[in-house]
């Protein structure tokens, strides 16, 4: 079946630093792939996705590229701000018959200190 | 885009007792969806919330501990039954906006439901 291996946070940065959380999977065919980030008291919030190998999903500064050769969809952002402390998740939806399915990583819990 | 919230935010339950959760959207959708969010883990989906028909639950979920219902295109409860102490989790509601192709479907999600079972 599919699945989502992230890096282990928690993650803690300063002001400006530069971030990059790893995101490798395993799945058959050519999935989705996303970025969710859940800000402190609130719902996922999609920040970004790729729907094709070698597309690149950019937002708010955040950017990830889908790899296909390597199964991966790092997400980086040069220069982190406190407002990006989060709970960042990778997820992909397989190009099967259930393809409005999402299967998640455990998530990467981002502090950025001032 | 669409908008999700859901009631209650959070709750401590006893023991045998069950809960039922709502999600509305502010608009009509084709598809709706229950997570759960166990601590330190990453989501997992309960079930598909089907219009007019039973709901699909994933491997592991069944419909006696977690009854869904989805009367309209726009709201789901998902109830959690019997709670046992491994019941406690965040619940989130999440629903897929019918425009565009399927596969280019955005899901969004709603705020979550803390539940806590003593």
């Amino acid at each position: 079946g599919n699945s989502v291996t992230q890096m282990e946070g928690p993650v803690t940065l300063s002001e400006e630093a530069f971030l990059t959380i790893n995101c490798t999977y395993t799945a058959t065919g050519y999935p989705s792939l996303f970025w969710y980030v859940q800000y402190p008291g609130e719902g996922l919030q999609l920040l970004l996705k790729a729907t094709k190998a070698d597309d690149k999903g950019s937002n708010k500064g955040f950017e990830a590229t889908y790899r296909k050769e390597t199964t991966s969809f790092h997400l980086e952002k040069g220069s982190v701000q406190v407002s990006d402390s989060a709970v960042y998740f990778c997820a992909l939806r397989g190009s099967g018959g259930s393809n409005y399915k999402l299967t998640f990583g455990k998530g990467t819990l981002l502090t950025v200190n001032p | 885009s669409a908008v999700i919230s859901q009631k209650p935010s959070r709750d401590i339950c006893q023991r045998g007792t069950s809960l039922t959760i709502q999600c509305q959207v502010d608009s009509q959708v084709t598809m709706m969806f229950w997570y759960r969010q166990q601590p330190g883990q990453s989501l997992t989906l309960i079930a598909t919330a089907n219009q007019g028909s039973e709901a699909t639950y994933e491997s592991g979920f069944v419909i006696d501990k977690f009854p869904i219902s989805r009367p309209n295109l726009t709201f789901s409860t998902l109830t959690v039954s019997n709670m046992s102490p491994e019941d406690s989790s965040i619940y989130l509601c999440s629903a897929s906006h019918p425009s565009g192709t399927r596969i280019n479907n955005e899901q969004f999600f709603g705020p979550g439901t803390r539940l806590t079972v003593l």
